[in-house]
């Protein structure tokens, strides 16, 4: 089956801190890769995507790129703000190359960056 | 509008009652899902639409469950006889491209939080 493992948080950095959200995920086929992020009382926004391996995403100072190898889409980014405090989610949509169709997400990550 | 526009913001129901989720997917759009987060959890896929026909169903979690999208534009969910296990955060996104072939990814609305008492 389809399915997206991520690393349990809630995750608390200090401002400027390396920042490390773990993703894996099972799939039938070559799956596209997401990183989505909600805000306190906002919906659902993309944050980056690949869609074939090796790729990487990146938006915002978020990378992350598509391991086959580790079946991995790590999440990372060089020195968080305040401003990054939120959940993220990681998910996939099966099909090579397409980034449409039903997601399967993880359970998500609460970011908390204090100044 | 610029976004997707999901209504009411929250819906608090007794048990056994029925409700009706609407969302207003971005003018155009071809592609409709509706997904269910469960507090703390990620969301959970329901139904697809592509313009008025729905698809894909097989995420619903029971009968009492029924989406429609009549005219391929706005689109409600309907829970019959609640439960309170269906409290949880719906969620509608759409897409311009159709299920099959598209670059173009999700856009989510701000979704309704529905409590069942």
């Amino acid at each position: 089956g389809n399915s997206v493992t991520q690393m349990e948080g809630p995750v608390t950095l200090s401002e400027e801190a390396f920042l490390t959200i773990n993703c894996t995920y099972t799939a039938t086929g070559y799956p596209s890769l997401f990183w989505y992020v909600q805000y306190p009382g906002e919906g659902l926004q993309l944050l980056l995507k690949a869609t074939k391996a090796d790729d990487k995403g990146s938006n915002k100072g978020f990378e992350a790129t598509y391991r086959k190898e580790t079946t991995s889409f790590h999440l990372e980014k060089g020195s968080v703000q305040v401003s990054d405090s939120a959940v993220y989610f990681c998910a996939l949509v099966k099909g090579r190359g397409s980034t449409l169709g039903r997601l399967y997400f993880g359970r998500g990550t609460q970011l908390t960056v204090w100044p | 509008g610029a976004g997707v526009s999901q209504s009411p913001r929250y819906k608090v129901a007794k048990r056994g009652q029925d409700v009706a989720l609407r969302c207003d997917p971005i003018s155009g759009h071809v592609s409709l899902f509706w997904y269910q987060q469960a507090l703390g959890q990620g969301p959970e896929f329901l139904t697809y639409f592509q313009n008025e026909a729905q698809l894909d169903k097989s995420g619903l979690p029971s009968d009492r469950f029924f989406a429609e999208r009549p005219e391929g534009s706005v689109s409600t969910l309907k829970i019959q006889r609640t439960q309170q296990e269906d409290s949880a955060v719906y969620l509608c996104a759409s897409s311009p491209g159709s299920y099959t072939h598209s670059n173009q990814p999700q856009h989510f609305g701000d979704g309704t939080r529905l409590s069942i008492l």
